[in-house]
């Protein structure tokens, strides 16, 4: 069973920094991984969505990048700002190719302005 | 715009009481997800359902049912309300995520309060 960790669990820094988000899975057998964001009470929103045969994927200022080798990914946030304040996921499929995905507990992110 | 529309916001129910959550897609997608999320325990899944009438259990399926009788929609249904089963409950929609590209889109959740 697809495992996903995220690390770290909750990060503060002020406006302005460059940060990472850093997620590992256990079954490097997927054909993608996604992003998504949380905001307090509601539903989660794709952020990004990186293909197996991708090493990254990127919009605006976010930047995914995907090792399955290592069974690695990170999300690569630059010059935050205070509405990028959330909670982060990601989110690898099952193994076997069922269409569940397995989610990570996320990062709990807070920009200071 | 990509829609996912989960009927209840909020809702109080007691125990014992069975109790249907409703999902909505416009989007034509043949599979469908219901998550709940915990605090320290993140998402799980509890059903899903790739085609209209198919269902196959995800992670913690036990006091839950479903039903898709129609592709557009996916109840969830708790047959006999429990107090652990306080929680918010998110449905989910996609195409197949083995075809690239495809992404998964959420509704806002549904907070079930059993008393």
């Amino acid at each position: 069973k697809q495992e996903v960790t995220q690390i770290p669990a909750a990060l503060s820094v002020p406006e302005g920094e460059n940060l990472v988000l850093n997620c590992s899975f256990t079954d490097s057998a997927i054909y993608n991984l996604q992003w998504f964001r949380q905001d307090p009470g509601k539903g989660l929103t794709s952020l990004l969505l990186i293909q197996s045969s991708q090493r990254e994927q990127t919009s605006g200022r976010l930047n995914a990048s995907l090792d399955k080798s290592s069974g690695r990914s990170t999300l690569y946030i630059a010059a935050s700002q205070p509405g990028d304040s959330a909670t982060y996921l990601c989110a690898a499929p099952e193994r076997g190719g069922a269409d569940g995905l397995t989610f990570g507990k996320g990062t709990h992110l807070i920009i200071q302005p | 715009d990509v829609k996912v529309t989960q009927s209840s916001r909020y809702l109080v129910k007691r125990t014992g009481e069975k109790v249907f959550l409703e999902c909505v897609q416009d989007m034509d997608h043949e599979n469908m997800f219901w998550y709940r999320q915990d605090p320290g325990l993140g998402l799980r899944l509890i059903y899903f359902s790739y085609d209209v009438k198919m269902k196959e259990k995800g992670d913690i399926p036990e006091g839950y049912s479903v039903s898709r009788e129609k592709k557009e929609r996916f109840s969830l249904i708790l047959e006999s309300a429990s107090t652990n089963q306080t929680s918010m409950y998110l449905c989910a929609s996609s195409l197949s995520f083995r075809v690239s590209g495809n992404t998964i889109y959420f509704g806002e959740g549904s907070w079930l309060t059993v008393v």
